[in-house]
């Protein structure tokens, strides 16, 4: 089973700055399988990226995704008020799993 | 627009049986697997399995094996994720979740979850 490490497990951020989410691999992933997804507090989780740097259907562009083998970044290049919320990265291909989380908070 | 509808909250008793459903609309509901996925309290996400409604072709987590039953009615576009006997342990949310993939000589190769269901909270409380 490849497990994922999240870092930071916690991001404090104001509006308008810069987020770097890191994911990394215990091995490496296939073809860059690896996808992130945002959730909010009592809401389900959504698709961001896949295929570690496309984005889903109405995913605003100042999400990007990056990075392959074993380590992967998620940037939101400029925080609006709706962007925090806890990410979280997965590896799919033939036994998907997710990292812990990292929860993006107004500092 | 592609929906997952999964069934109400339910509150239980250890030792008591439960199932759950998820309701596919929208898409052609027997050309995709249908995931499951464990959130307790606080806490992370977990895969727990995955079904293909089409031929009911069902692969568990090795976390989850033997603990839950996923079934599917294809005629009825619905998966289900079942347990005989809960535990307080078995308390969380429970997703489904659309996941393109396929077979080949034996395994299985799934795609990044694209829709998700709105979550079933399962309570198991004496």
């Amino acid at each position: 089973e490849i497990v994922l490490t999240q870092s930071p497990g916690t991001l404090s951020l104001s509006p308008g700055e810069r987020a770097t989410l890191s994911c990394r691999a215990s091995q490496s992933v296939s073809s860059s399988y690896l996808a992130w997804y945002q959730q909010k507090p009592g809401q389900a989780p959504r698709l961001l990226i896949y295929g570690a740097s496309s984005r889903a259907t109405g995913i605003p562009d100042r999400f990007s995704g990056s990075g392959s083998g074993t380590d992967f970044t998620l940037t939101i290049s400029r925080l609006e008020p709706e962007d925090f919320a806890v990410y979280y990265c997965q590896q799919y291909g033939s036994s998907p799993t997710f990292g812990g989380g990292t929860k993006v908070e107004i500092k | 627009e592609v929906q997952l509808v999964q069934s109400g909250a339910e509150v239980k008793k250890p030792g008591e049986s439960l199932k759950i459903s998820c309701k596919g609309s929208g898409y052609s509901f027997t050309s995709y697997w249908i995931g499951w996925v464990r959130q307790m309290p606080g806490k992370g996400l977990e895969w727990m399995g995955i079904i293909y409604p089409g031929d009911s072709d069902t692969r568990y987590s090795p976390s989850f094996q033997g603990q839950v039953t996923i079934s599917a009615d294809k005629s009825i576009s619905t998966a289900y994720l079942q347990w005989s006997s809960l535990k307080a342990s078995d308390t969380a949310m429970y997703y489904c979740a659309r996941v393109p993939g396929y077979c080949s000589g034996g395994s299985c190769y799934w795609d990044y979850f694209d829709y998700w269901g709105q979550g079933t909270l399962v309570t198991v409380s004496s």
